[in-house]
């Protein structure tokens, strides 16, 4: 089976940089998202990795170790409006199709 | 932009009944998911579609069905709603398998 395991909260304050975890056991690993979904809202897309490295957009930067099944998603310079659920998403390959599992989320709370 | 329409914001219905969720999206994808969000457990998925008239089952199929008689839209269908059942419930597509999703802004079910 998949497994995804992120933390389930974290607080940080403005303009501080804070670093979400997720390490995944998936086989026919094919990639993994970002997502972060505002309390009421439909999750938007971040970022995604396919390949070992960091990946850089803006304030939020994505890192992949496939080996170590381990990503992490970094957030610099805070901002209030960042307070929200990041949500990790495994990509699997399985025959033809390509199986998404998430992890349960991240809720981020920024203060000031 | 890509638009992902979901029927209905908030829905109540009652144990027994056969309730249909309806997801249209605008930007001809190939790929439409159901996942249904449950406060702790986070996004899991019901069924994947990866072309008109295929699905796959996800995570939890059990007291779902789907149907995808044309590209643009795929439906959920709960054969007969228990209490269970009550969640809020997200479409999403993508252009490509292992794409970037886009999200609908869910349906919050209630079944009484």
């Amino acid at each position: 089976g998949q497994n995804i395991d992120q933390p389930t909260e974290m607080t940080a304050t403005e303009g501080a940089i804070v670093q979400i975890n997720c390490t995944y056991q998936t086989s026919g690993f094919n990639g993994l998202f970002w997502y972060q979904q505002h309390a009421g809202e439909a999750p938007t897309f971040l970022s995604y990795n396919v390949l070992d490295g960091l990946e850089e957009k803006g304030r939020f930067s994505s890192f992949l170790s496939r080996s170590k099944g381990y990503s992490y998603l970094l957030l610099k310079e805070l901002q209030m409006k960042d307070s929200a659920s990041y949500l990790c998403a495994a990509i699997n390959r399985s025959g033809g199709s390509y199986i998404p599992t998430f992890g349960r989320g991240t809720s981020l709370i920024v203060h000031p | 932009d890509v638009k992902v329409t979901q029927s209905s914001r908030y829905l109540v219905k009652r144990t027994g009944e056969k309730v249909f969720l309806e997801c249209v999206q605008d930007m001809d994808h190939e790929n439409m998911f159901w996942y249904r969000q449950d406060p702790g457990l986070g996004l899991r998925l019901i069924y994947f579609s990866y072309d008109v008239k295929m699905k796959e089952k996800g995570d939890i199929p059990e007291g779902y069905s789907v149907s995808r008689e044309k590209k643009e839209r795929f439906s959920l269908i709960l054969e007969s709603a228990s209490t269970n059942q009550t969640s809020m419930y997200l479409c999403a597509s993508s252009f490509r398998a292992g794409q970037p999703q886009h999200f609908g802004d869910g349906t919050r079910l209630s079944i009484l």
